[in-house]
């Protein structure tokens, strides 16, 4: 039974960079999820795919932040010209669609750090 | 707005003791709610929940109780177990109505130490 897989673990990089993150969902799994986490709060909703199509974005993702999940497999996050702000935890979930039974499976998360 | 809080940040009780972790809410439009608990460098992961038609929702040593009138919800752990030890947050799906109960607003988190 394979997992949410997030790579890389760790991303350390300089501000003004571009950083991507990826995200293989559990397979049978339709919808994938986009969240960050910062020290000492809950995770914050980012974005959220069924499939392919990305049906819906909070207004924490700006312009410098685009998701995509091609054929509705994996996914991938862009972060372009990186700030220290966006330092955190970036959590990916998967899960099928079930009504109020959807539950969430979470991978371990890319630790991104911006110096 | 925080519209889910967990005002203990962090708790710690002996090994076989009851654990009591708390959450409170302001939206009353919220029908459901969900505990997850988090290890360090892991995943958070879903451990129990309960429907607002609902005041109780038991799992093994785990049960929720909900009461709406307070917008108040307390996860019981019993007997408690060092391996419990962990960050746990209260959610809730924010899409009211809509096509996706993953999109959830979680609590800051409480910290469970399980001494042994």
């Amino acid at each position: 039974d394979t997992g949410v897989s997030q790579n890389p673990r760790h991303k350390i990089t300089k501000r003004g960079q571009n950083v991507t993150f990826r995200c293989d969902p559990i397979s049978e799994h339709n919808r994938l999820y986009w969240y960050r986490q910062t020290l000492g709060q809950g995770p914050e909703f980012l974005t959220y795919f069924q499939n392919e199509a990305q049906l819906e974005k909070s207004r924490l993702l700006s312009d410098r932040f685009s998701a995509e999940r091609p054929k509705g497999s994996f996914s991938t996050l862009e972060i372009q010209r990186t700030e220290q702000g966006d330092s955190a935890m970036y959590l990916c979930a998967s899960s099928y669609d079930r009504g109020r039974g959807e539950k969430l499976f979470f991978g371990s998360g890319t630790q991104l750090s911006v110096l | 707005d925080q519209q889910v809080k967990q005002n203990s940040p962090s708790l710690s009780v002996q090994e076989g003791r009851i654990s009591i972790l708390n959450c409170d809410y302001t939206n009353s439009m919220f029908d459901y709610f969900l505990w997850y608990k988090k290890y360090p460098a892991e995943g958070p992961t879903f451990l129990i929940s309960i429907s607002s038609i609902k005041d109780k929702n038991e799992d093994g040593r785990f049960t929720v109780f909900l009461n709406k009138s307070a917008k108040h919800l307390s996860l019981h752990i019993v007997p408690s177990q060092p391996g419990d030890s962990a960050v746990y947050f209260c959610a809730a799906p924010t899409n009211a109505g809509g096509t996706s109960y993953g999109k959830l607003t979680f609590g800051q988190g409480t910290i469970l130490t399980v001494h042994p």
